[in-house]
């Protein structure tokens, strides 16, 4: 079945640098590739995603590229704060249409 | 986009008892699902619910442990039946917006965070 693979499962940045998170996905048929963002004591929120007719997506600071050919995808954050530290999830679609979530990655952004 | 509320937000219950947890969202969705996180953890799905039909659940989870109520395309129900500790966790209600299937994007509650003594 499908499965979805992060790294890092952490990740500790200084305030102003760059964080990259990426996913590895085992299905070549997936053709949408969304990134959620948990902050403690909240539900996921969608932040970005991209489809697979589309190498690259930007919004303000942060930034998804997808490799369609190795099936990975990865977040870029540019510009880090600490309001970035959460729990980043790159869930790939299921043959039944919901989300298949991976273990996600810890992001702290120290001030 | 759509606005998803649930319904209690927390609550402490004791082993044996019932808790029904309720989502409601402002628009009319064709796909609702449910998902528990426990602490720290990923989202696993427990289950689809489908308006008007039994809920599709996936290994590991069961009708008579989760039952699930779709009475209809707004609104939507997780029992968690005969508690024990195991069970806490946060369960959360998520929706798909309507589309081509595969390129929908997908929403989640706040989440119900419960705890079993």
């Amino acid at each position: 079945g499908e499965n979805v693979e992060q790294h890092p499962s952490t990740l500790s940045v200084q305030e102003g640098d760059s964080a990259v998170i990426k996913c590895t996905y085992s299905d070549s048929a997936s053709n949408y590739f969304p990134w959620y963002k948990q902050e403690l004591g909240k539900g996921p929120q969608l932040i970005i995603d991209i489809r697979s007719n589309v190498g690259e997506k930007k919004d303000q600071r942060i930034a998804v590229t997808l490799n369609k050919t190795a099936k990975h995808f990865s977040l870029h954050i540019t510009e880090t704060q600490p309001e970035d530290s959460a729990v980043y999830f790159c869930p790939v679609r299921g043959s039944q249409g919901n989300l298949i979530f991976g273990k996600g990655t810890k992001l702290s952004v120290k001030p | 986009s759509a606005v998803i509320s649930q319904k209690p937000s927390r609550d402490i219950c004791q082993r044996g008892t019932s808790l029904t947890i309720q989502c409601q969202v402002d628009s009319q969705v064709t796909m609702m699902f449910w998902y528990r996180q426990q602490p720290g953890q990923s989202l696993t799905l427990i289950a689809t619910a489908n308006q008007g039909s039994e809920a599709t659940y996936e290994s590991g989870f069961v009708i008579d442990k989760f039952p699930i109520s779709r009475p209809n395309l707004t609104f939507s129900t997780l029992t968690v039946s005969n508690m024990s500790p195991e069970d806490s966790s946060i369960y959360l209600c998520s929706f798909q917006t309507s589309g081509i299937k595969g390129a929908s994007e997908q929403f989640f509650g706040p989440g119900t965070r419960l705890t079993v003594l």
